[in-house]
Parts: C-alpha cells; sequence; structure tokens
C-alpha cells in the first residue's frame, strides 16, 4: 500500500515567508521521517517524530502529527534560498518492516 | 561527522553488463540498506541487511541483484546484467538501529547510466 504522500507537489516562495508541507499515510506507524534532497544529491534526514508525539522542533523547523487523521506537517519557517530542495516524508510500516517508505516529494523553491 | 559514503558517484555501462556499486557505512551501524531513485520518481526500497543477511527484499529485488558485506566495512550492491530500466540513482543508507525507532543516513548516491 501507499505511504508518505506529499502536499502540493511543488511549491514556490519569497526568502523569509514560511513554509508548510502536508504528508498522508495510509497505515498505521511507529514513527515518520522528514528527508530532504538537493537536486541530484543524496537523503539529509531532518526529524523523526515518534507515533506517541504530536510535535518536534528543530531549528526552523517544526513537525508536526495526528495520528487520527494519518497526516503529518512540516513547516519551515524564515525561509532561506538554501532551503530550496526535495522534501520527502518516510515511514517505516508497522509489523516489523526494515524499510521506509517514501512519498513522491514536494519541491520547494526559495526565491531570494 | 561521519557518513556513508557511495562510489563512484556516475557510472555508466552498456546494457547486459554486471555493474558493482559501493558504499562504505557508518562505522558502528548495524542496519544497511539499498534504495534506487529513478528520476523524477519516488525513492524506492531495495534490500535491508542485518547481522550479515538480507533482511527484508522488495520485489524489485530480483535474482538479477545480488548484496555483500565482504569485509567489515564495504556494502557492496551487484546488478549481474543490466537492462535500460536499471538507470536510476542508487542509495545506500546505514543505520545504528531499526528504522522503526532511528532515522537513516544516506549516502550521496551512485547515479547508474545503462545504454
Amino acid at each position: 500500500s501507499q505511504q508518505g504522500e506529499e502536499d502540493p507537489q511543488a511549491l514556490s516562495i519569497q526568502e523569509g515567508e514560511n513554509a508548510t508541507m502536508n504528508c498522508s499515510y495510509k497505515t498505521s506507524i511507529n514513527n515518520l521521517q522528514w528527508y530532504r534532497q538537493n537536486s541530484g544529491r543524496g537523503l539529509v534526514h531532518l526529524i523523526l517524530i515518534r507515533s506517541n508525539e504530536r510535535e518536534k522542533h528543530s531549528g526552523r523547523l517544526r513537525v508536526t502529527l495526528d495520528t487520527s487523521k494519518k497526516s503529518s506537517s512540516l513547516l519551515i519557517t524564515a525561509s532561506r534560498a538554501a532551503d530550496t530542495a526535495s522534501y520527502f516524508c518516510a515511514t517505516p510500516p508497522q509489523g516489523g518492516s526494515e524499510k521506509l517508505v517514501f512519498g513522491k516529494g514536494m519541491k520547494l523553491t526559495v526565491n531570494p | 561527522e561521519p557518513e556513508v559514503t557511495q562510489t563512484p558517484s556516475h557510472q555508466v555501462t552498456q546494457m547486459g553488463q554486471e555493474v558493482i556499486l559501493r558504499c562504505v557505512p557508518i562505522s558502528n551501524h548495524l542496519y544497511f540498506y539499498w534504495y534506487r531513485q529513478i528520476l523524477g520518481q519516488k525513492v524506492e526500497f531495495l534490500v535491508s541487511f542485518y547481522n550479515n543477511e538480507i533482511s527484508e527484499k522488495s520485489e524489485i529485488f530480483d535474482d538479477q541483484f545480488s548484496v555483500e558485506r565482504p569485509d567489515g566495512s564495504n556494502f557492496t550492491l551487484k546488478i549481474r546484467s543490466t537492462k535500460l530500466e536499471d538507470s536510476a540513482m542508487y542509495f545506500c543508507a546505514s543505520n545504528p538501529w531499526t528504522v522503526m525507532n532511528t532515522e537513516a543516513f544516506f549516502g550521496q548516491g551512485t547515479r547508474l547510466t545503462v545504454v
């Protein structure tokens, strides 16, 4: 089954604005992880939020998790041009699976 | 900061040829993975490796694929007879523990082009 679909697919904002990305998933999860990918490069882990957590912060990043709605959001505050990248949510399905199931990703462009 | 390293960064190969993609995971990590990303598409799980054996594999990971951890540091993905549709970015990742508890650390990827 598909997990982790980001919304919107692409977002273009001005430097200094906030960017919000949403992720929905279908099955129960242990945790949900957000990753960033600069163009043509590897995935960099941003935040992991566990199923018993509702909100987590890391610097300018804020992640929320609503397990009743099976959704998560990533908020980047005071965006910078360097935040331009693709952002993915990923979940390990419950049941002991070792894999991360990624969404299609969301392309964020921050214009200087 | 420790990182996962992958070589080569780009590999071009003829259809039908064998390729070996190499990875050096973070040294104290226990779980190792290969993922791939076809251009413009999702990152897809291929295989996980723990305690010197495959712990899980996807439908993509058929008999043409194999993984090895030949020594204490390297982790390789071999594709025996490459097809055009194997062209993708291949990512190695490692974890200190299971992804059910910790995030994965990804390498920069190897771009495989099959011609």
